[in-house]
């Protein structure tokens, strides 16, 4: 069964500095991993997705993300943060042989001081 | 573009009472996904449509569910009667056809029912 694990429920950073929100998941097939953002009373918002390729994928607002097949993980990495970040975000997964609708991860909220 | 309409926003009613939602997909978009976002977890899938028709409900508890999209165009979400732990936000989301596995899903703001 297609499964994605986001391990921390919380993720802290000062403005100006690298961030990472991490990411594994689970599937019998090759993955399509998406990235989510989720404002207060708003719906998800698509960052970006790995489908073949190159596996360092750039997305919206400078995010990006590094698929690691051996480690199982799409981890979301930003080069310098902003208090605007400040978001709960999402990890999902398609399994392309079973042709599913996505799978969510538990989220992670990011939070971020200036 | 218009992205995923949905009304209402809000929605408040009693147990054992009866609901509905609606959402109207972009213009173009052959598939629709109801999600269920419970506070603190990660929205989960309840029903997903490719036009008219059903491609998977596994996930619906059908007992008190029901979802139509019968022109293949909007789609309604129904409880019928609610109980407490359906408190949640519920997504629409819509997608090109089912085939472009890479398509990303484009979210509607959701509706967000409190049951009492």
């Amino acid at each position: 069964a297609q499964s994605v694990a986001q391990p921390e429920d919380q993720v802290n950073v000062a403005e100006g500095n690298p961030l990472t929100v991490k990411c594994t998941y689970s599937v019998s097939g090759n993955p399509y991993l998406f990235w989510y953002v989720q404002y207060p009373n708003r719906g998800l918002q698509f960052l970006l997705k790995y489908i073949t390729g190159d596996n360092l994928v750039k997305g919206s607002y400078g995010f990006e993300a590094e698929f690691n097949k051996s480690q199982t993980s799409f981890h979301l990495k930003k080069p310098s943060a902003l208090v605007s970040d400040s978001a709960l975000y999402f990890c999902a997964v398609r399994d392309w042989q079973a042709g599913t609708a996505l799978i969510f991860g538990k989220g992670t909220t990011l939070s971020e001081s200036s | 573009e218009a992205g995923v309409a949905q009304s209402p926003r809000y929605k408040i009613i009693e147990k054992r009472q009866s609901v509905a939602f609606w959402c109207n997909p972009i213009s173009g978009h052959a598939t629709l996904y109801w999600y269920q976002q419970i506070l603190g977890q990660g929205p989960k899938l309840l029903i997903q449509f490719q036009n008219n028709g059903v491609v998977d409900d596994s996930q619906l508890p059908k007992d008190r569910f029901s979802a139509e999209r019968l022109k293949g165009v909007d789609s309604t979400l129904k409880i019928q009667p609610a109980k407490l732990e359906d408190s949640a936000v519920y997504l629409c989301a819509s997608s090109l056809d089912q085939g472009t596995l890479g398509a990303p899903l484009h979210f509607g703001n959701g509706t967000r029912l409190t049951v009492t």
